[in-house]
């Protein structure tokens, strides 16, 4: 079964610097996502991507952040400079084959970033 | 007022027991709805999505009341295997599928 991978799985970094974090979306699917989530809170959307470009963004998703699709298969979120609060678990998705409005997204098992 | 919210339990039910929780959804617009399952520093994993009329999968029965913006899930025959947190989820067409997610019911079945 296809599935949404991402890299790296842990990430340690300190406060200021930059980050990059990977996603290879399920082939064929055009929507993408990242969620994030802080330890022990809920799931929060970040940023949605269509057609080379952002769809939609939250709060949450500031000038630090940006999002790439730098070739057929990747989908990248940068964090240009990173803070405390930005330790969380990082999810990537996808859904949408061409032509159909399938609803389900499917999670990567996340990448867990840490900023000390 | 949250835009998802759910009763975080924890449910602590014997292998067996039935276990019933809920979620309510503030906004009135809100078109598509599902049952995550995730379990401890996992990713979501879609357990079933949620139709007006309601719909079962095996011993998972959901039930949607857009009236009352409530949503339920009911877990029968429960296995230790179901011991996970349950996320409630809804999503809005016009705000390109993003999905609004609950904190969570954590369900523990014990042996």
């Amino acid at each position: 079964e296809p599935e949404v991978t991402q890299t790296p799985s842990h990430q340690v970094t300190q406060m200021g610097q930059e980050v990059i974090l990977r996603c290879v979306p399920i082939s064929n699917h055009l929507y993408f996502y990242w969620y994030r989530q802080i330890l022990g809170q809920k799931v929060e959307f970040l940023v949605s991507f269509y057609n080379n470009e952002i769809s939609e963004k939250s709060e949450i998703f500031d000038d630090q952040f940006s999002v790439e699709r730098p070739d057929g298969s990747n989908f990248t979120l940068k964090i240009r400079s990173t803070k405390l609060e930005d330790s969380a678990m990082y999810f990537c998705a996808s859904r949408g084959l061409a032509g159909s409005r399938q609803e389900t997204q499917y999670f990567g098992p996340g990448t867990r970033l840490l900023v000390l | 007022r949250k835009e998802v919210e759910q009763d975080p339990g924890p449910f602590n039910v014997p292998e067996g027991a039935t276990v019933a929780f809920n979620c309510t959804y503030s906004n009135s617009a809100s078109q598509s709805f599902f049952w995550y399952r995730q379990d401890c520093r996992k990713e979501p994993k879609l357990l079933m999505s949620v139709y007006s009329s309601g719909n079962e999968d095996g011993r998972f029965t959901a039930q949607l009341n857009r009236a009352s913006q409530y949503i339920s899930l009911l877990i029968r025959d429960s296995k230790l295997s179901d011991s996970a947190t349950y996320l409630c989820v809804v999503n809005v067409y016009q705000d390109d599928y993003k999905l609004s997610f609950g904190a969570g019911t954590t369900v523990t079945v014990r042996a």
